[in-house]
């Protein structure tokens, strides 16, 4: 079974700075996607960046980017030059590859609070 | 692209009562799947649709939940005879088919919260 694993409950990061929310995960497919989404207070889910497990490179998404560590089963998620507008919830997401068995469904962490203070 | 689109936004009724969910996907995404979430906690799997053929069910699902999408389009997730515990913020989200290697992300609709007394 895939299991994600967000430890920090809540993070603060001053306006500009950049902050990294941390994420490792379990699993025993050699095939997996990674996805980082962000909740607003609004409650709407949305898509940030994603890493296939084969990718050879780091994700980069404008200011978002994912430290991808395989060997340690690490996908960190670094927000540079944070704004107020990037308080949210933040939650990093396994997906099992689709197919005539798998559903292709997606494993969520509990999340990561942030807060960017002015 | 008009987004996942969920109705009711919100939803009381009492204990014991039914409550039916629609949820309307991007037009294009054949998969579709209903996920639970509660306060603090990120979303859990409840079920999954490609087309209209309902392929997996979470084990943690009781008898009393049951959903369908009938011609591969919209879907609906019933809750019959409610319980407090059953009180959550329902989404609904679709996305293409994933093979892996292939970035295709969930796309979720702004849920449906359900408040049961």
């Amino acid at each position: 079974a895939q299991k994600i694993t967000q430890t920090q409950p809540g993070m603060f990061v001053q306006e500009k700075e950049a902050v990294t929310l941390d994420c490792t995960y379990d699993t025993s497919d050699p095939s997996y996607g990674l996805f980082w989404y962000k909740q607003p207070s609004s409650g709407e889910m949305i898509f940030l960046i994603y890493q296939g497990s084969y990718d050879q490179q780091n994700a980069t998404e404008g200011r978002y980017s994912l430290n991808f560590q395989k060997a340690r089963k690490s996908a960190n998620l670094v927000i540079s030059a944070s704004q107020l507008g990037d308080s949210a919830m933040y939650f990093c997401a396994m997906r099992e590859p689709g197919g005539d068995t798998n559903a292709g469904k997606s494993t969520f962490g509990d999340g990561t609070t942030l807060t960017v203070k002015p | 692209d008009t987004g996942v689109s969920q109705d009711p936004r919100h939803k009381i009724t009492k204990r014991g009562q039914n409550v039916t969910f629609r949820c309307d996907p991007i037009s294009e995404h054949n998969r579709l799947y209903w996920y639970r979430q509660t306060l603090g906690q990120g979303p859990e799997f409840l079920t999954y649709f490609q087309n209209e053929a309902q392929l997996e069910k979470s084990r943690l699902l009781s008898d009393r939940f049951s959903a369908e999408r009938p011609k591969g389009s919209f879907s609906t997730l019933e809750i019959q005879r409610t319980e407090q515990g059953d009180s959550a913020m329902y989404l609904c989200a679709s996305s293409l088919f994933w093979q892996g290697g292939k970035n295709s992300p969930l796309h979720f609709g702004n849920g449906t919260r359900l408040t049961v007394t």
